[in-house]
């Protein structure tokens, strides 16, 4: 099993730019959720999803867009790229039951 | 607001002593508290505790969960080199929010030779 796989690694954008963060889990995980994480600000939840169709938003999802298609698959979509966005991103799933959060390598992105 | 306080936020110490790092948490409908590691990557799991005054053990790490004065702590002992991360306290909650973590801003740990 590959677990949580994330990419790019790393991304450059210019304001005003749109790009879509690539996660995908091999692990039949019901929900998948994506964080942010800032220096000195911990992780914070930006959108979640339990289950193929259903999304829902978290503490941070301003500017943010996510859909689950399939179990597997659940992207996040920046529409237009602001520097307030600069961030390592992390995505992570769980199994239905709950239970620890599996993370994914994260990716940093810059927006200048 | 559910809120997760970690304390310090960092902390140098040197090989071989042992620390003890805290978490303590005000939230509503509480099911579990996790702690990650957190080196140059993405977190690692380290433990989850459910029930009040059970202690979990791997190695030199051991954590414990006062349920009824809301807090946690983490002790490393014999601490290495290799502990220099970033450790991490999240809260999962029972009901709606059952998946969802809520983490506290870490504590990170310096272990100096």
């Amino acid at each position: 099993n590959a677990g949580v796989t994330q990419t790019p690694k790393f991304q450059v954008l210019k304001t005003g730019q749109s790009m879509t963060l690539q996660c995908a889990q091999d692990m039949n995980h019901e929900y998948m959720s994506w964080y942010r994480q800032d220096p000195g600000m911990g992780l914070r939840l930006i959108h979640y999803s339990v289950g193929a169709g259903i999304t829902d938003q978290g503490e941070v999802p301003n500017g943010y867009n996510v859909s689950r298609s399939t179990t597997e698959d659940f992207p996040l979509r920046l529409l237009s790229a602001a520097p307030s966005q600069t961030s390592v991103y992390f995505c992570a799933s769980s199994p239905v039951g709950g239970g620890e959060q599996y993370f994914g390598p994260g990716t940093r992105l810059t927006v200048t | 607001e559910d809120k997760v306080v970690q304390s310090p936020l960092s902390l140098v110490v040197h090989e071989g002593d042992t620390v003890t790092l805290n978490c303590s948490y005000e939230v509503t409908n509480f099911r579990s508290l996790l702690w990650y590691k957190q080196e140059k990557k993405a977190p690692t799991f380290l433990f989850m505790l459910t029930s009040s005054g059970i202690e979990k053990k791997s190695g030199r790490l051991s954590s414990i969960l006062d349920k009824k004065e809301l807090f946690s702590i983490l002790n490393i002992t014999a601490t290495q080199t290799g502990d220099s991360a970033i450790y991490l306290c999240a809260v999962k909650l029972s009901g709606a929010g059952s998946y969802q973590l809520t983490f506290g801003k870490g504590t990170k740990l310096s272990v100096i030779p």
